[in-house]
């Protein structure tokens, strides 16, 4: 299994507050990616990167921002959390080569809940 | 936008049953890849189905892949209780990198 820490785990906050979660691998993949994860929704994506310090946007972008400064770890902030930002947050990586091509590897997810 | 839709949301059998989930679309993925989620965890891939008419099995789970590569089924023989969990389908687009998720499908198996 590839090594993916979501942390924190769980996370209640403030309507208005910053929020920061984090995302490491140990696996060197080179694609990582935020998704949410709402009832009836399945999976969306948030942000992706492809490399360090190159991101893209997901289908459901607005209210977020990701940073990639090293190829282990990728951040996903709400600069202002709203109530509508209660969901629970996957990362994932993937490879670009080998077997393991296109497989995407996930967290153990982040519950966050506005108030 | 590509869309996934699959069907049924939720589906409660009792064990021992037979039963099948459905992954639709108007759009043509280059494969196709199904996933298992379990409560607290992240989803895990079950399998990858690439050409058109493809038909894999694993264990007592069939997978097909439609002939226009458009759509996917998930057939489940002799369902026991350690089957209960969300599976979903994900389409993987041209470049590879990029799935779209279909809204997941929550199975519950009763002893």
């Amino acid at each position: 299994d590839a090594g993916i820490t979501q942390s924190p785990r769980h996370k209640v906050t403030e309507t208005g507050t910053p929020v920061t979660l984090r995302c490491h691998q140990t696996e060197n993949h080179r694609y990582m990616y935020w998704y949410r994860q709402d009832p009836g929704h399945g999976l969306r994506l948030i942000h992706y990167s492809y490399g360090v310090k190159d991101t893209d946007k997901g289908e459901v972008s607005d209210g977020y921002s990701v940073s990639r400064s090293k190829t282990e770890d990728f951040l996903l902030t709400l600069e202002s959390a709203t109530s509508s930002q209660t969901s629970v947050y996957f990362c994932a990586t993937t490879s670009t080569g080998g077997p393991a091509k296109n497989i995407q590897y996930f967290g153990a997810g982040t519950r966050l809940s506005v108030l | 936008t590509q869309l996934l839709e699959q069907s049924p949301q939720f589906l409660s059998i009792q064990e021992g049953e037979n039963l099948t989930v459905y992954c639709n679309s108007s759009s043509v993925f280059s494969s196709l890849q199904w996933y298992r989620q379990e409560p607290g965890e992240g989803p895990v891939l079950l399998v990858t189905v690439v050409t058109g008419g493809e038909v894999k099995k694993l264990k007592r789970l069939t997978f097909q892949f439609g002939d226009a590569r458009k759509d996917s089924s998930l057939h489940i023989t002799a369902a026991q209780t350690g089957d209960t969990g969300l599976y979903l389908c994900a389409g993987v687009g041209n470049a590879g990198n990029m799935l779209t998720f279909g809204g997941g499908t929550r199975l519950m198996v009763k002893p």
